[in-house]
């Protein structure tokens, strides 16, 4: 159940572009992508939903590809500040009900070198 | 910009020992949870916990756990007898818990370092 990232790790020069998957075998209904930095808290980037459309924040966008079960976080023009594991987080609670735990993937290590 | 606090920031127990871990929620939410990361390692969901009770509660969350909300701000973790394998990052989150699942964002504190030695 536990979501597929990848890849494992990114290197990249500051202004290139990445892009993380997060896929998973069983249906979804939601992502939640995070950044972490080292020694910090996961910090919330966006949701992404089942039939919902691309979401953006600043540079950093993402897709929900239902076919697939994926969803893709597109950092475009990285900056120094990218740097840090992403994770995807799934509920595939699909209700109102009380199961909100997210299940999170393994992480995608990030680095922007200048 | 309201925030999750945790304290303390590290924590250094003897194996056996009881730790409780401190979080105060941001104020309008109903969800709180407990997660773990072991160093290096994904996050791991512990537990949720709504209207005073615990919602959903992961294998990891065995009779060695529990959890409190002892007045209207605090929320607590307990770990009555600590193992070397508790030495983790406990990180403490709380949602609006409005609406559905799917879109209800989870805000993570800064989670408190435990060391079991």
């Amino acid at each position: 159940q536990q979501p597929v990232q990848s890849p494992q790790a990114v290197i990249l020069r500051e202004g290139e572009d990445a892009v993380i998957n997060c896929s998973s075998s069983k249906a979804l209904y939601s992502v939640h992508w995070y950044r972490q930095k080292h020694g910090e808290a996961p910090v919330f980037l966006m949701i992404l939903l089942k039939g919902g459309e691309q979401k953006g924040h600043d540079k950093i966008s993402a897709s929900f590809n239902e076919k697939k079960q994926q969803s893709s976080l597109y950092l475009t023009a990285s900056q120094l500040s990218y740097s840090g594991t992403y994770f995807c987080g799934i509920s595939g609670a699909n209700n109102a009900g009380n199961n909100r735990k997210l299940i999170w993937g393994l992480g995608t290590s990030l680095a922007v070198n200048p | 910009e309201p925030e999750v606090t945790q304290t303390p920031s590290h924590q250094v127990t003897q194996m056996g020992q009881e730790v409780i871990l401190r979080c105060v929620p941001i104020s309008n939410h109903l969800y709180f949870y407990w997660y773990r990361q072991i160093l290096g390692q994904k996050v791991e969901f512990l537990v949720s916990f709504y209207n005073n009770e615990i919602s959903e509660k992961s294998e990891i969350f065995d009779d060695q756990f529990s959890v409190e909300r002892p007045d209207g701000s605090n929320f607590t973790l307990k770990i009555r007898s600590t193992k070397l394998e508790d030495s983790a990052m406990y990180f403490c989150a709380s949602s609006e818990g409005v609406g559905l699942a799917d879109t209800d964002t989870q805000y993570f504190g800064p989670g408190t370092r435990l060391t079991v030695l």
